[in-house]
């Protein structure tokens, strides 16, 4: 399995509700990211797990709120966001968060923010 | 900070013609590079890397040029064809706060769109 899956594919949320991102890899990699990425413009790191523990936090707000149960599993929790929140979310993994290591994205998660 | 950029937001190409997408870099320390492939509505894909101890690698109808000296990347796309057009990224994986962690930094992007 070479896939990074990502649910749901599209969500459409209200800025009281609570929402969560999921992200899975059976690569066995252990380097796991969450990049945000608006309209015609380049993925912007938003946080980066190794080894399960997360590792850098790009000074996201915290109206985002990561966890990394396992290993193959990662999190985004969503809550009180607001409309410019709305992008594209792409999940990634590596084997390690090391030098040298090619990034697999999955397909993202479409969120709109009403 | 630095930056990886892109001369050319958008690159029109007949089929059959081969491509050039070009990407500058401004940090010296960088020593690894990654050309991803976006298609509307999907994730980056992987195209091809390369390391700063070479100057050219090869794929499959893609060749990655790398010139240390005036900090210059390109992806070449041999016989264009209407399904590689998408938007093409550079990036740079570089370390992060002097820790062991890296993070990869994406250019602007450009969209290569190929003409039937």
């Amino acid at each position: 399995d070479t896939e990074v899956t990502q649910t749901p594919k599209h969500l459409v949320m209200g800025m009281t509700n609570k929402k969560s991102l999921k992200c899975e890899q059976h690569m066995g990699h252990r380097a796991m990211y969450w990049y945000k990425q608006k309209a015609k413009k380049p993925p912007e790191l938003m946080f980066v797990y190794s080894y399960e523990k997360l590792s850098i936090n790009e000074s996201v707000p915290s109206r985002f709120s990561p966890e990394c149960p396992n290993s193959s599993l990662l999190n985004l929790h969503l809550h009180a966001l607001q409309p410019e929140d709305s992008a594209l979310y792409l999940c990634a993994s590596s084997w390690t968060s090391g030098r040298d290591n090619e990034q697999f994205f999955g397909p993202g998660t479409r969120l709109t923010v009403l | 900070g630095e930056s990886v950029g892109l001369h050319l937001p958008t690159l029109s190409v007949q089929e059959g013609d081969n491509s050039i997408i070009n990407c500058a870099y401004s940090n010296s320390a960088s020593d690894y590079f990654i050309w991803y492939k976006q298609e509307s509505g999907k994730g980056p894909q992987f195209i091809i890397d390369i390391r700063s101890n070479m100057d050219k690698r090869q794929g499959q109808r893609v060749t990655v040029l790398l010139n240390k000296t005036v900090k210059h990347l390109s992806l070449q796309i041999a016989a264009t064809q209407p399904g590689d057009s998408a938007v093409y990224f550079c990036a740079e994986n570089q370390p992060y706060s002097g820790g062991s962690n890296y993070k990869l930094t994406f250019g602007k992007g450009t969209l290569l769109t190929v003409n039937p």
